[in-house]
């Protein structure tokens, strides 16, 4: 069971970066993806989630991304992906994916190692 | 929305140690609570989920306990691969995913 985030770089203020999170050695359509961030030295912040299939592959956004980042899945790939426009400078952080499962009690489990975002002029 | 605080920040502790973490939900969270440690660089690694459930291959020198809005990490026996970030999370159906702050486990 491993995620692995890929994506990441370096990108200016104001630009667009899709992030990506493959997937292997679980059935990915029968689980949730969320994404994550970690600001530099800083602690643990959740970006939103995608629902399995079976559950619509509904989305429910943080407020402080909300309509600015989308997630989406391809189930046929195994893959996730964040989308992030209009990047800000406050938003350079390490990004993490991790597998869920749909209305369940147990937590986000395995993670990505992440990806590191970089905005800047 | 449901906050977590986490005390102490830092705890100071020295191999052999027993440390314990607590963590407070602004509201009742039942036994939904997880706790996660993490190295510099490192991703999160699952401790415990559901207040008390020790995850798979996690050494049982660490146990969670609580429920409702307290509740605490212990570690019996400080390890040397025990100096790290602990977090404690919270997931809803309806609100998402909250973390504590974090306690930094370091060396006295």
């Amino acid at each position: 069971e491993v995620l692995v985030e890929s994506g990441g770089g370096a990108v200016q203020p104001g630009r667009s970066l899709r992030l990506s999170c493959t997937t292997s050695g679980f059935v990915f359509d029968d689980y949730a993806v969320s994404w994550f961030r970690q600001a530099p030295g800083k602690g643990l912040e959740w970006l939103g989630s995608i629902r399995s299939p079976t559950y619509g592959a509904t989305t429910q956004y943080a407020a402080s991304v909300k309509g600015r980042f989308t997630i989406s899945r391809d189930d046929s790939k195994g893959i996730g992906y964040l989308q992030m426009n209009s990047l800000k400078t406050e938003d350079t952080a390490v990004y993490y994916c991790s597998r869920d499962i749909d209305y369940s009690t147990y937590p986000s489990n395995p993670w990505g190692q992440g990806t590191l975002v970089t905005v800047s002029s | 929305d449901i906050k977590l605080t986490q005390s102490p920040s830092t705890l100071s502790a020295s191999i052999g140690d027993r440390v314990t973490i607590t963590c407070r939900a602004s509201q009742s969270i039942g036994t939904t609570l997880a706790w996660y440690h993490q190295k510099p660089g490192k991703a999160p690694n699952l401790l415990i989920y559901e207040a008390s459930t020790l995850e798979t291959r996690v050494p049982s020198r660490f146990s969670g306990s609580g429920s409702g809005t307290h509740f605490t990490l212990t570690i019996t026996s400080l390890q040397p691969d025990d100096f790290a970030t602990f977090y404690c999370q919270h997931h809803d159906d309806h609100s998402g995913i909250t973390f504590g702050p974090g306690t930094r486990v370091e060396t006295k």
